[in-house]
């Protein structure tokens, strides 16, 4: 049971290139969540998913999109990469029932040239 | 003025201390209250959960007060292993957000 994992660990990104983060979680979690944690602001959501198929924006989704085309994953894209997303992305995920206790992954580092 | 607002800390207490964290949540109809821990470098994992009567999980107890909107984190006989940075985490009422207050950084000395 290896949980919620995030491919590639750390990126450097030239400015404009598009990239995609993905996360996957083997705990039949109906939620999913992407962050971004930038020093002295916390983690700040970026979208949710609360099931395949649907996703919603949170609190700073703009240059980002994001798919729930399988439960298991959750991809979070960058068209055109800018220096002010270098930032480190965290996924979670979480049971219907108790939605609030969010299982994160290990996070995945990105520089922005 | 930000939803979830902590002291960054650091907090510097020799092992064996008492330490105690607050923080403050704008947002009045939040109903779920969380601290969770942040190893350096390392994903954010549940704590404990903060409920109005207050709860306890071996040396560490949590409070909650509604009515002042202040949620507080009480470490008891501080190890090493305490050393992280701990996070404030408010629910909506909706149940499907949560927003998370910058954390303060707890480091134990010998």
């Amino acid at each position: 049971n290896a949980g919620v994992t995030q491919t590639p660990k750390f990126r450097v990104l030239k400015t404009g290139q598009s990239m995609t983060l993905l996360c996957a979680q083997d705990m039949n979690h109906e939620y999913m969540y992407w962050y971004r944690q930038d020093p002295g602001m916390g983690l700040r959501l970026i979208h949710y998913s609360v099931g395949e198929g649907t996703t919603a924006k949170g609190e700073v989704p703009d240059g980002y999109n994001v798919s729930r085309l399988k439960k298991q994953n959750f991809l979070l894209g960058l068209e055109s990469a800018a220096p002010s997303q270098t930032s480190v992305y965290f996924c979670a995920s979480s049971y219907i029932r108790v939605r609030e206790t969010q299982y994160f992954g290990p996070g995945t580092r990105l520089l922005v040239l | 003025r930000k939803e979830v607002e902590q002291d960054p800390g650091p907090f510097n207490v020799p092992e064996g201390a008492t330490v105690a964290f607050n923080c403050t949540y704008s947002n009045s109809a939040s109903q779920s209250f969380f601290w969770y821990r942040q190893d350096c470098r390392k994903e954010p994992k549940l704590l404990m959960s903060v409920y109005s009567s207050g709860n306890e999980d071996g040396r560490f107890t949590a409070q909650l007060n509604r009515a002042s909107q202040y949620i507080s984190l009480l470490i008891r006989d501080s190890k090493l292993s305490d050393s992280a940075t701990y996070l404030c985490v408010v629910g909506n009422n909706a149940g499907n957000m949560l927003t998370f207050g910058g954390g303060t950084r707890l480091m134990v000395k010998p």
